[in-house]
Protein backbone atom coordinates (compact mmCIF):
# COMPACT_ATOMS: atom_id res chain seq x y z
CA UNK A 1 0.00 0.00 0.00
CA UNK A 2 1.35 3.63 -0.50
CA UNK A 3 2.72 5.36 2.10
CA UNK A 4 4.32 8.47 3.02
CA UNK A 5 6.80 9.55 6.25
CA UNK A 6 7.62 12.42 6.94
CA UNK A 7 10.69 13.41 9.17
CA UNK A 8 12.45 15.75 10.42
CA UNK A 9 10.91 17.92 12.31
CA UNK A 10 11.39 19.90 15.33
CA UNK A 11 11.44 23.29 17.45
CA UNK A 12 13.96 25.62 16.00
CA UNK A 13 15.16 29.15 16.28
CA UNK A 14 14.27 31.98 13.90
CA UNK A 15 16.92 32.57 11.31
CA UNK A 16 17.98 29.01 11.20
CA UNK A 17 17.91 25.91 9.10
CA UNK A 18 15.68 22.34 8.88
CA UNK A 19 15.15 19.57 6.63
CA UNK A 20 12.43 17.34 6.38
CA UNK A 21 12.79 14.34 4.93
CA UNK A 22 9.75 11.75 2.94
CA UNK A 23 10.26 8.47 2.38
CA UNK A 24 7.85 6.29 0.39
CA UNK A 25 6.97 3.30 -0.51
CA UNK A 26 4.09 1.32 -2.12
CA UNK A 27 4.24 3.11 -5.69
CA UNK A 28 6.95 3.52 -8.53
CA UNK A 29 8.23 6.59 -7.23
CA UNK A 30 10.02 8.32 -10.15
CA UNK A 31 6.62 8.19 -12.24
CA UNK A 32 5.25 11.09 -9.84
CA UNK A 33 5.07 14.25 -9.09
CA UNK A 34 5.25 15.56 -5.05
CA UNK A 35 3.66 18.46 -3.13
CA UNK A 36 4.85 19.79 0.28
CA UNK A 37 1.75 21.59 1.78
CA UNK A 38 1.73 22.88 5.09
CA UNK A 39 -0.99 23.42 7.85
CA UNK A 40 -0.25 26.28 10.72
CA UNK A 41 -2.07 25.20 14.03
CA UNK A 42 -5.90 25.54 13.78
CA UNK A 43 -6.04 27.17 10.02
CA UNK A 44 -5.86 25.87 6.70
CA UNK A 45 -3.90 24.10 4.43
CA UNK A 46 -1.20 26.24 2.39
CA UNK A 47 0.61 25.03 -0.74
CA UNK A 48 4.25 25.00 -0.32
CA UNK A 49 6.25 23.65 -3.10
CA UNK A 50 5.75 20.34 -6.13
CA UNK A 51 8.48 19.02 -7.74
CA UNK A 52 8.38 17.06 -11.24
CA UNK A 53 8.77 13.35 -11.24
CA UNK A 54 12.43 13.74 -12.19
CA UNK A 55 13.46 16.60 -10.54
CA UNK A 56 13.75 18.93 -13.09
CA UNK A 57 11.24 21.47 -12.84
CA UNK A 58 9.97 22.69 -8.96
CA UNK A 59 7.34 25.31 -8.48
CA UNK A 60 7.56 27.61 -4.83
CA UNK A 61 4.78 29.54 -2.76
CA UNK A 62 6.08 33.07 -2.39
CA UNK A 63 6.24 33.01 0.88
CA UNK A 64 8.91 30.40 0.76
CA UNK A 65 10.47 30.90 -2.36
CA UNK A 66 14.29 31.43 -1.93
CA UNK A 67 14.50 30.48 1.52
CA UNK A 68 13.15 26.85 0.76
CA UNK A 69 14.66 23.84 -1.13
CA UNK A 70 12.46 20.92 -2.70
CA UNK A 71 14.68 17.79 -3.96
CA UNK A 72 14.18 14.34 -4.33
CA UNK A 73 16.45 11.23 -4.49
CA UNK A 74 14.29 8.69 -6.84
CA UNK A 75 17.18 5.73 -5.99
CA UNK A 76 16.70 6.12 -2.61
CA UNK A 77 12.54 6.92 -2.94
CA UNK A 78 12.97 9.95 -0.60
CA UNK A 79 11.95 13.82 -0.62
CA UNK A 80 13.35 16.38 0.97
CA UNK A 81 12.91 19.83 1.92
CA UNK A 82 15.55 22.10 2.86
CA UNK A 83 14.43 25.02 4.84
CA UNK A 84 16.48 27.67 5.47
CA UNK A 85 16.23 31.10 7.53
CA UNK A 86 13.19 30.22 9.23
CA UNK A 87 9.80 32.46 10.35
CA UNK A 88 7.75 32.02 13.48
CA UNK A 89 5.11 32.05 10.58
CA UNK A 90 6.74 28.84 9.20
CA UNK A 91 5.47 27.04 12.22
CA UNK A 92 3.42 24.33 10.88
CA UNK A 93 2.24 20.81 10.36
CA UNK A 94 4.27 19.71 6.81
CA UNK A 95 2.68 16.85 5.12
CA UNK A 96 4.63 15.14 2.07
CA UNK A 97 1.93 14.25 -0.84
CA UNK A 98 1.35 12.66 -3.50
CA UNK A 99 0.17 14.28 -7.02
CA UNK A 100 -1.58 11.79 -8.93
CA UNK A 101 -1.49 11.12 -12.70
CA UNK A 102 -4.00 12.90 -15.15
CA UNK A 103 -4.82 15.89 -12.66
CA UNK A 104 -5.89 13.74 -10.68
CA UNK A 105 -5.26 16.00 -7.70
CA UNK A 106 -3.26 14.87 -4.70
CA UNK A 107 -4.31 11.16 -4.01
CA UNK A 108 -1.82 10.42 -0.60
CA UNK A 109 -0.63 12.71 1.91
CA UNK A 110 1.85 11.74 4.97
CA UNK A 111 0.40 12.00 8.20
CA UNK A 112 2.51 15.20 8.79
CA UNK A 113 5.27 16.57 10.76
CA UNK A 114 5.88 19.57 13.43
CA UNK A 115 7.98 21.94 12.93
CA UNK A 116 7.70 25.15 15.19
CA UNK A 117 10.04 28.16 15.14
CA UNK A 118 10.49 29.82 18.29
CA UNK A 119 12.91 31.63 20.42
CA UNK B 1 -5.80 36.11 2.98
CA UNK B 2 -6.83 33.13 0.76
CA UNK B 3 -6.93 33.12 -3.35
CA UNK B 4 -9.78 31.28 -3.21
CA UNK B 5 -12.75 31.97 -1.03
CA UNK B 6 -15.05 29.64 0.85
CA UNK B 7 -17.56 30.25 3.78
CA UNK B 8 -15.71 29.81 7.30
CA UNK B 9 -18.62 27.22 8.66
CA UNK B 10 -21.75 25.31 7.14
CA UNK B 11 -23.94 23.15 8.78
CA UNK B 12 -27.04 20.79 8.20
CA UNK B 13 -29.06 18.06 10.17
CA UNK B 14 -28.69 14.24 9.22
CA UNK B 15 -30.26 13.63 5.87
CA UNK B 16 -29.93 17.17 4.52
CA UNK B 17 -27.99 18.57 1.49
CA UNK B 18 -25.30 21.10 1.64
CA UNK B 19 -23.43 23.31 0.02
CA UNK B 20 -20.24 24.63 -0.10
CA UNK B 21 -19.38 27.86 -2.18
CA UNK B 22 -15.44 28.23 -3.22
CA UNK B 23 -14.92 31.21 -5.22
CA UNK B 24 -11.57 32.29 -7.49
CA UNK B 25 -10.57 33.92 -10.66
CA UNK B 26 -9.68 33.38 -14.08
CA UNK B 27 -6.41 32.52 -13.33
CA UNK B 28 -7.16 29.40 -11.01
CA UNK B 29 -10.98 27.96 -11.05
CA UNK B 30 -11.61 30.38 -14.16
CA UNK B 31 -9.35 28.13 -16.56
CA UNK B 32 -8.09 25.22 -14.17
CA UNK B 33 -9.67 22.09 -12.40
CA UNK B 34 -11.04 22.11 -8.88
CA UNK B 35 -10.14 19.60 -6.44
CA UNK B 36 -11.64 19.02 -3.01
CA UNK B 37 -10.44 17.61 0.52
CA UNK B 38 -11.87 16.48 3.36
CA UNK B 39 -9.70 16.71 6.80
CA UNK B 40 -10.98 15.24 9.51
CA UNK B 41 -10.21 16.14 12.48
CA UNK B 42 -6.81 15.43 13.55
CA UNK B 43 -5.75 13.74 10.22
CA UNK B 44 -4.13 14.17 7.13
CA UNK B 45 -6.39 15.59 4.39
CA UNK B 46 -8.08 13.31 1.77
CA UNK B 47 -9.01 14.03 -1.48
CA UNK B 48 -12.68 14.38 -2.73
CA UNK B 49 -13.25 15.26 -5.47
CA UNK B 50 -10.72 15.63 -8.49
CA UNK B 51 -11.35 17.75 -12.34
CA UNK B 52 -14.03 19.21 -10.67
CA UNK B 53 -16.36 17.18 -10.42
CA UNK B 54 -14.95 12.94 -10.31
CA UNK B 55 -14.79 11.13 -7.58
CA UNK B 56 -12.16 8.93 -6.26
CA UNK B 57 -12.98 5.51 -5.73
CA UNK B 58 -14.19 4.61 -2.36
CA UNK B 59 -15.86 8.34 -2.20
CA UNK B 60 -20.01 7.65 -1.72
CA UNK B 61 -21.55 9.28 -4.72
CA UNK B 62 -23.10 11.59 -1.60
CA UNK B 63 -20.40 13.86 -2.47
CA UNK B 64 -20.31 15.79 -5.39
CA UNK B 65 -18.76 18.74 -7.07
CA UNK B 66 -19.32 21.58 -9.79
CA UNK B 67 -18.02 24.51 -11.32
CA UNK B 68 -19.41 27.57 -13.36
CA UNK B 69 -17.04 30.20 -14.54
CA UNK B 70 -14.75 31.24 -11.54
CA UNK B 71 -16.62 29.35 -9.02
CA UNK B 72 -17.17 25.76 -7.92
CA UNK B 73 -19.40 24.12 -5.37
CA UNK B 74 -18.98 20.96 -3.49
CA UNK B 75 -22.46 19.19 -1.97
CA UNK B 76 -23.34 16.60 0.04
CA UNK B 77 -26.35 15.05 0.46
CA UNK B 78 -27.47 12.32 2.82
CA UNK B 79 -25.79 14.57 5.41
CA UNK B 80 -24.09 11.51 8.01
CA UNK B 81 -22.52 12.70 11.45
CA UNK B 82 -19.17 11.24 10.19
CA UNK B 83 -18.99 14.00 7.09
CA UNK B 84 -18.62 16.46 9.89
CA UNK B 85 -14.81 17.91 9.13
CA UNK B 86 -12.97 20.88 7.43
CA UNK B 87 -13.38 21.33 3.07
CA UNK B 88 -10.92 22.81 1.53
CA UNK B 89 -10.83 23.47 -2.42
CA UNK B 90 -7.98 24.04 -4.44
CA UNK B 91 -6.88 25.28 -7.91
CA UNK B 92 -3.53 25.70 -10.12
CA UNK B 93 -3.15 29.40 -10.40
CA UNK B 94 -1.55 30.74 -13.87
CA UNK B 95 -0.14 33.91 -12.32
CA UNK B 96 1.06 32.58 -9.53
CA UNK B 97 2.32 29.67 -11.17
CA UNK B 98 1.22 27.57 -7.99
CA UNK B 99 -1.13 25.52 -6.50
CA UNK B 100 -3.93 27.67 -4.08
CA UNK B 101 -6.22 26.89 -1.34
CA UNK B 102 -9.45 27.96 -0.29
CA UNK B 103 -9.74 28.83 3.46
CA UNK B 104 -11.63 25.95 4.55
CA UNK B 105 -15.25 25.21 5.41
CA UNK B 106 -16.21 23.48 8.74
CA UNK B 107 -19.05 21.69 8.40
CA UNK B 108 -21.06 20.33 11.74
CA UNK B 109 -23.44 18.50 11.60
CA UNK B 110 -26.16 19.47 14.10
Amino acid sequence: QVQLVESGGGVVQPGRSLRLSCAVSGFTFSNYAMHWVRQAPGKGLEWVAIISYDGSNKYYADSVKGRFTFSRDNSKNTLFLQMNSLRPEDTAVYYCAREGASYSGIDYWGQGTLVTVSS
Amino acid sequence: QSVLTQPPSASGTPGQRVTISCSGSSSNIGSNYVYWYQQLPATAPKLLIYRNDQRPSGVPDRFSGSKSGTSASLAISGLRSEDEADYFCSAWDDSLSGWVFGGGTKLTVL
